[in-house]
Order: structure tokens, then C-alpha cells, then sequence
């Protein structure tokens, strides 16, 4: 059955502590991409990677950090440099980058 | 001005009506234009994905798109409790996929 899963559900992080947030696919796509939604908010683009190895920063990249070392795996890594990090985030791949885009079922980060 | 306009809501409606869900963008090099469902605490997922002007249907759902002026439609005929949830307009062109920030929807029974 094929999709993509996020893990934890729920994170709670304290302030000055790194967490990450993981992102498996097993679709066989290309292109992953990492939002952050908060409420009344459009979904904000944060990293997005086109192929293995290679990444770009979205429109927020500022305090979070991805890596690309396997086509099925693009883990997300909320830095404590970020200064407003509660919020909900989604993973989401495509086969090609104008193709539509596939979300996993997202993580809820809670900074205590 | 925003890339993307979507009206935030809430949309509450009484089962059975016919809901009307809209954007505006104003870049006219996205092409392809999708609606996704987004229920609370969820993923969002793909309702619908269209690419030229023109309506296209799906069961209740039909997505209209005009480029011309340059504004997307969502309609749910017969709308059901069931339909109560968030739906995002998306549209994209080359290497970006720009989302509306989504209008809630309250179907009552």
C-alpha cells in the first residue's frame, strides 16, 4: 500500500533543543518538499528536494535543516535557531515537479 | 498582494446545498490547478486537478478554471456533514506549487 508516513504524530520540544521530524515514502517519487501550516495561514514551503543528495530551501528555510540521502527518506530537522517552531508540518511528494502533490498526515510540533 | 486569495471562512451550509468554493491568483504562468480536503489534524488530499479552462466533474465535485480572469471554483453539489472540512486551492507553474490558505467548511445536518 503505498503512501507516505510522518513520524511522531505529536512532539513536544523544549526550547533550545533540536528535534527531527521524520518523512518515508514509498511511491517511488522524485521530488519531496517539507511545509509548516499554521492556523489561517497558507501552507509555507520550507525545504524541497528535487533528487538524492540535492536540496533547496523554500520560503522559510531559516532554523530548520533537511538531508537527501535516500530517494524513500527526507527528514526534517527543526533547529532551536528557529524562534517559532509550534506549528503543523507536512511532508509531501510528487513524481515531478509540476506534478500534483501527495501529503503524508503531518507532525504536530508543540514547543513547551 | 498575495500570490493566491482564498476566503478563510467559515462557510457553514445546511446538508444538501450546493457550496460554492473560490480563489484568484495573479501569476499567469501557473497552469495546473488543483483543490485538496483537508480534515482537522490530517494530510491534506487531492479532490481535484485540472489543467486548462473549463469544468471538470467528479461525483458531487466539479472544478471550474478561468484563466482569462485569472479564478478557480470549487462546487459540492448535494453537500453532506461528511464534506465539513478545510479545502485548499493550489495552483502550479514550473517548480512551485503555491497554496491559498484554505476555507472552512461546516456542512450541517
Amino acid at each position: 500500500d503505498g503512501g507516505i508516513t510522518q513520524s511522531p504524530k505529536y512532539l513536544f520540544r523544549k526550547e533550545g533543543q533540536n528535534v527531527t521530524l521524520s518523512c518515508e515514502q514509498n511511491l517511488n517519487h522524485d521530488a519531496m518538499y517539507w511545509y509548516r501550516q499554521d492556523p489561517g495561514q497558507g501552507l509555507r514551503l520550507i525545504y524541497y528536494s528535487q533528487i538524492v543528495n540535492d536540496f533547496q530551501k523554500g520560503d522559510i528555510a531559516e532554523g530548520y535543516s533537511v538531508s537527501r540521502e535516500k530517494k524513500e527518506s527526507f527528514p526534517l530537522t527543526v533547529t532551536s535557531a528557529q524562534k517559532n517552531p509550534t506549528a503543523f508540518y507536512l511532508c509531501a511528494s510528487t513524481e515531478g515537479p509540476t506534478d500534483t502533490q501527495y501529503f503524508g498526515p503531518g507532525t504536530r510540533l508543540t514547543v513547551l | 498582494q498575495k500570490e493566491v486569495e482564498q476566503d478563510p471562512g467559515p462557510l457553514s451550509v445546511p446538508e444538501g446545498a450546493i457550496v460554492s468554493l473560490n480563489c484568484t491568483y495573479s501569476n499567469s504562468a501557473f497552469q495546473y490547478f488543483m483543490w485538496y480536503r483537508q480534515y482537522s489534524r490530517k494530510g491534506p488530499e487531492l479532490l481535484m486537478y485540472t489543467y486548462s479552462s473549463g469544468n471538470k466533474e467528479d461525483g458531487r465535485f466539479t472544478a471550474q478554471v478561468d484563466k482569462s480572469s485569472k479564478y478557480i471554483s470549487l462546487f459540492i453539489r448535494d453537500s453532506q456533514p461528511s464534506d465539513s472540512a478545510t479545502y485548499l486551492c493550489a495552483m502550479t507553474g514550473g517548480f512551485k506549487t503555491i497554496f491559498g490558505a484554505g476555507t472552512r467548511l461546516f456542512v450541517k445536518a
